[in-house]
């Protein structure tokens, strides 16, 4: 079984819905991380928890917002979804405890808005 | 300011050849992390290898190894004996520890096809 899940693994939405995007872990890490994905701009931060009651923005957090419900559950909200939202998301986890503190990342959530 | 290059977009390489994917990094931190990913077609990110900014050795792990030029500001992955699952995108990514390493940058990435 895999160690990061996420659901769903595909979305097609409209504009103005609300989306949540699940994020789940067996790995018993600490530290959770969601990303997006754009062609030509690699992977970036757009949320990350560090435990259960600490939530922090990434580099682009607007119109996000995320959910820490235990430490195996992170997951992700578009309140009111648009078009270039439309996006690979990925799941992340980390120990935070070694100095190479490899983050390890679920399969994705391909995410489309009409 | 773009702290990962990634100066080649797409990369190809004969089976069984040996490539060399390009990454410069950019940091005032003397602490820091180096990674590659791969991700194939099917889009998941698979962690290859690590270095840290203080490792005396270059990393490797299996037919990967990473050719880290510190004073050059460079870590490229090196992949021997190409196969054909090689083909995918690959990244690379820095966290400067310093700063409490919550934040991981990637490139946005290489392309690399292995031809038969």
């Amino acid at each position: 079984d895999a160690d990061v899940t996420q659901t769903p693994r595909n979305r097609i939405t409209k504009t103005g819905k609300r989306i949540m995007l699940e994020c789940s872990q067996t790995k018993g890490h600490d530290r959770m991380y969601w990303y997006r994905q754009d062609p030509g701009l690699g992977l970036r931060l757009i949320y990350y928890s560090f435990d259960v009651k600490d939530i922090n923005k990434g580099e682009i957090s607007d119109g996000y917002s995320v959910s820490r419900q235990a430490q195996a559950k992170f997951s992700l909200s578009l309140e009111s979804a648009i078009p270039n939202q439309t996006a690979l998301y990925f799941c992340a986890t980390s120990t935070g405890t070694s100095g190479s503190d490899t983050q390890y990342f679920g399969p994705g959530t391909r995410l489309t808005v009409l | 300011a773009q702290k990962i290059t990634q100066t080649q977009p797409g990369m190809f390489v004969q089976e069984k050849e040996a490539v060399t994917l390009d990454c410069t990094y950019d940091t005032s931190d003397p602490s820091y992390g180096l990674f590659w990913y791969k991700q194939p077609s099917s889009g998941e990110m698979i962690f290859l290898i690590y270095q840290g900014s203080y490792d005396q050795q270059n990393a490797t792990e299996g037919r990967y190894s990473l050719n880290f030029q510190k004073a050059r500001k460079s870590a490229n992955l090196v992949i021997s004996a190409s196969q054909l699952g090689d083909s995918a995108m690959y990244f690379c990514a820095m966290r400067e520890l310093s700063t409490g390493g919550f934040k991981t940058i990637f490139g946005a990435g290489t392309r690399l096809f292995v031809k038969a």
